[in-house]
């Protein structure tokens, strides 16, 4: 099955520099990476996602990118502010057997 | 429109007892799955539903039971509780997870004595 990794575990940044995850994937027939963004004691949500024919996507202060070949993708977060801090989760679709397979996670703490 | 609801919100239970956890959802999604999450090892799948009728296991089903007896409920229940069954658990949604992610429900908060 997939498998993905996703580094660092924790970040801290300052309020206003940028703050990067990045995650790897076993599986070349995958095609789909979303990342979830979950504050404390609140459920996972949906901030962004990319597929595979697209090697980046914006919105407003997060992109994705997605190098194929290289089976990794990434999660930028420019200007961050407070309300940034939270548990950034990616994940990989893969086709085959329907499935959305996670990574563990990156606590993101953004210092005022 | 309410999305994914999952009962109790929070739960306290006694080694050996026994109890479900409930999820409903209305966006008529034939994907639905239960997740376990603990500090430091991300969500993990413990059953999931690909529709009415079908369920199978995840990467950590022991311990667990599940049934779709329709599209919208799934519930998930814990046989004979036990202190490592002490989690966070996320019922989620999708039409196609592998293509639109999943809506995840409010999470249930378990605690086994």
């Amino acid at each position: 099955g997939e498998n993905v990794e996703q580094h660092p575990s924790t970040l801290s940044v300052q309020e206003g520099d940028s703050a990067v995850i990045k995650c790897t994937y076993s599986d070349s027939a995958s095609n789909y990476f979303p990342w979830y963004k979950q504050e404390l004691g609140k459920r996972p949500q949906l901030i962004i996602d990319i597929r595979s024919n697209v090697g980046e996507k914006k919105d407003q202060r997060i992109a994705v990118t997605l190098n194929k070949t290289a089976k990794h993708f990434s999660l930028h977060i420019t200007e961050t502010q407070p309300e940034d801090s939270a548990v950034y989760f990616c994940a990989a679709g893969t086709p085959a057997d329907y499935k959305l397979s996670f990574g563990a996670g990156t606590t993101v703490t953004v210092r005022a | 429109n309410a999305g994914v609801t999952q009962t109790p919100k929070f739960q306290v239970l006694k080694t050996g007892q026994s109890m479900t956890l409930q999820c409903a959802q209305d966006m008529n999604h034939e994907y639905m799955s239960w997740y376990r999450q603990d500090p430091g090892m991300g969500l993990r799948l413990i059953h999931y539903s690909v529709g009415a009728g079908i369920t199978d296991q995840g990467e950590v089903p022991n311990g667990y039971n599940v049934s779709r007896s329709t599209t919208e409920d799934f519930p998930l229940r814990l046989l004979s509780a036990a202190p490592s069954q002490t989690s966070v658990y996320f019922c989620a949604s999708s039409y196609r997870p592998d293509n639109y992610g999943y809506t995840f429900g409010s999470g249930t908060r378990l605690t086994v004595v």
